[in-house]
């Protein structure tokens, strides 16, 4: 099982470029979900996934981020143009459906830390 | 308010030491509850479920008071290696993950 993956693990752009995030999900998983970490706000749930169709994202911080999950196994977050505060480490996790009393496999990423100067 | 809000620490503790780490929760719609452990600059990994009745696994053991919206981490005989942040996690319905803060715990020699 080679768990959720994410790509790349490091990312450092310059202000105003657009920067992409790619996760693979563990196969099988029916939900996949973004979080943003910052020392200041802790984990944020940004949005997430039930079989591909995006289930809630009042977490996407403005327009400039977006997610996209274009079959089971690939989902991409977007930010265009990127900003210094977006500097961050971005997790990606996956689960299965949610059954009373269980975690659901739930699965994070490694992360991609991303520096924007 | 937070729906999930822990104490940030840090918790400096000697070795040996018992620790125990507080969380209250907003949502009384909330359906299950967790505590994940995150080592610096790591992903955060289950530790443990916490169940309504208590639970235990070795030095750890969980608390759950669904009336006071209160669960709790109780770190006995703690080791270097428990050094990490404690998250405590709820679910909401729709199976969301909500994260607290993290408490930072250090044990020291």
């Amino acid at each position: 099982d080679a768990g959720v993956i994410q790509s790349p693990r490091h990312e450092v752009t310059e202000m105003g470029q657009e920067v992409t995030l790619r996760c693979k999900p563990i196969s099988g998983h029916d939900y996949l979900f973004w979080y943003r970490q910052t020392m200041m706000r802790g984990l944020e749930l940004l949005i997430y996934f039930n079989n591909n169709v995006p289930i809630d994202d009042s977490g996407m911080p403005e327009d400039r981020f977006s997610a996209k999950m274009p079959n089971a196994s690939f989902s991409t977050l977007k930010i265009q143009p990127s900003e210094p505060r977006d500097s961050a480490v971005y997790f990606c996790a996956s689960s299965l459906s949610p059954r009373s009393g269980s975690n659901y496999g739930y699965t994070f990423g490694s992360g991609t830390r991303l520096t924007v100067v | 308010r937070k729906e999930v809000e822990q104490d940030p620490g840090p918790f400096n503790v000697p070795e040996g030491a018992t620790v125990a780490f507080n969380c209250t929760y907003s949502n009384s719609a909330s359906q299950s509850f967790f505590w994940y452990r995150q080592d610096c600059r790591k992903e955060p990994k289950l530790l443990m479920s916490v169940y309504s009745s208590g639970n235990e696994d070795g030095r750890f053991t969980a608390q759950l008071n669904r009336a006071s919206q209160y669960i709790s981490l109780l770190i006995r005989d703690s080791k270097l290696s428990d050094s990490a942040t404690y998250l405590c996690v709820v679910i909401s319905q729709g199976g969301k993950l909500i994260f607290g803060q993290g408490t930072e715990l250090s044990v020291k020699p």
